[in-house]
């Protein structure tokens, strides 16, 4: 079956440290894969979105940058954190066959920088 | 690029009575519409999605309707309950060079009282 592994669930970040979280994916092959952040209380912002290994799209400027060195692998990095990158933090890939069009998202980790 | 808007931003109704909640987007190229529901700390999960080629499309209480030439679309839930009370999304997916991006609306926050 195909499925959506993200990690840490949760994360309390000292400001100027770096961060890495990973999502995984299975069940399927050459997904497209795509990293949202969602501030307290606010809507879901689409961040990077990769099409492929080694292809990414950044959607806003930030302190942030992403990574796929393996098909259903996508990672999100920061060199130093700001307080600004607080939030809640979801992989979501799409849902390719017949008759399906939807984004399945992880379980998200929720990102405290202090 | 793709805009989203979603009204109301807060929605509050009685246990048995209808909610709806209404979008709007930018780019006509949009072509598959999907409404998220999100519990409190927990991941958007889908709940209904419509095609640009449909006018509307009804699963049990939800319903969703889609005026293209307007660019607009509506979720209804019809007999709320209290567990319907969450936070929505509306959202247009976008294909552009390629690539699909989903673009969400900033959320309703609906609460169903008993």
């Amino acid at each position: 079956s195909q499925t959506i592994h993200q990690w840490p669930a949760t994360l309390v970040q000292p400001v100027g440290s770096p961060l890495s979280l990973e999502c995984t994916v299975e069940g399927t092959s050459n997904p497209n894969l795509y990293w949202y952040r969602q501030a307290a209380g606010r809507g879901l912002q689409l961040l990077f979105y990769s099409v492929g290994i080694g292809q990414i799209s950044s959607e806003v400027p930030q302190n942030l940058s992403a990574s796929r060195p393996q098909d259903r692998q996508f990672i999100l990095s920061s060199k130093k954190l700001l307080l600004s990158d607080s939030g809640f933090y979801l992989c979501a890939w799409r849902v390719m066959g017949a008759g399906h069009y939807g984004y399945t998202f992880g379980s998200g980790t929720r990102l405290t920088v202090v | 690029g793709e805009n989203v808007e979603q009204h109301p931003s807060t929605l509050s109704v009685q246990e048995g009575d209808s909610a709806v909640i209404k979008c709007t987007y930018s780019d006509s190229a949009s072509n598959y519409f999907p409404w998220y529901k999100q519990e409190l700390g927990k991941r958007p999960q889908l709940i209904i999605d419509i095609r640009s080629n449909v006018g509307e499309k009804k699963d049990q209480r939800i319903a969703v309707t889609l005026n293209k030439t307007a660019k607009h679309f509506s979720l209804h839930i019809t007999e709320t309950q209290p567990e319907d009370s969450a936070v929505y999304f509306c959202a247009a997916t976008l294909v552009s060079g390629g690539y699909n991006k989903l673009i969400f609306g900033a959320g309703t926050r609906l609460a169903v009282h008993p």
